[in-house]
């Protein structure tokens, strides 16, 4: 069964500092694995996606994840934080099972960008 | 470009009331799903259609029914409504293997 942890429910970063949130995976086939973004009181938009091939992974509005199959890890970046960041981002994996794809989210980890 | 359309947005109701939540996609896409987000727990499947004509259990799917209408669209029901259904809903769509696109969510209250 697949599955995933997101480290910390919230986080806290200062204007113009490091985002790093933190996904681990476990999942039985080779994964495919995603990152959303939920602002409030709208539904999820994709942020990027790793599936095979390269294993840094560039999104839209300059965040970017590495995938490690040695770690078990798909952490989620973005080198300065913005305001428009404060959002709340769903780590997920994903495995065809039965002609449809299953899709395990983690919990969530609310981004709170401190001016 | 309306991708995934759900109706309504917002809905309250008493116990015991039915209700059915509507959800349209525009993609051509064959699988669509139905979810239900509550607050420290992420996404919870609830039933999902595979293609047209087909639908299956998620992990939620107590208390809830399903319909493919048609391609386009994926109906969810709650035939007498607890308050522990009280949660926010979302529709999504996809093509296997590729993303899933969500709607903006149906806002659920059970009083």
């Amino acid at each position: 069964a697949q599955s995933v942890t997101q480290l910390g429910s919230h986080v806290s970063v200062s204007e113009g500092a490091l985002v790093l949130l933190r996904c681990n995976y476990s999942s039985s086939v080779p994964p495919y694995l995603f990152w959303y973004v939920q602002y409030p009181n709208q539904g999820l938009q994709l942020l990027l996606k790793y599936t095979t091939g390269a294993t840094l992974v560039k999104g839209i509005n300059g965040f970017e994840a590495e995938f490690k199959k040695s770690e078990t890890s798909f952490h989620l970046t973005k080198p300065s934080a913005h305001m428009s960041d404060a959002a709340e981002y769903f780590c997920a994996v994903s495995e065809n099972s039965g002609g449809y794809q299953k899709v395990t989210f983690g919990t969530g980890t609310k981004l709170q960008v401190i001016p | 470009n309306a991708g995934v359309t759900q109706t309504p947005k917002f809905q309250v109701l008493k116990t015991g009331q039915s209700m059915t939540l509507q959800c349209a996609q525009d993609m051509n896409h064959n699988s669509m799903y139905w979810y239900r987000q509550d607050p420290g727990m992420g996404l919870r499947l609830i039933y999902y259609s595979a293609s047209e004509g087909t639908t299956d259990k998620g992990e939620v799917p107590n208390g809830y029914n399903v319909s493919r209408l048609n391609k386009r669209e994926f109906s969810l029901r709650l035939e007498s409504a607890a308050p522990s259904q009280t949660s926010v809903y979302f529709c999504a769509s996809s093509e296997a293997q590729q993303p899933q696109h969500f709607g903006d969510g149906t806002r659920l209250s059970i009083l």
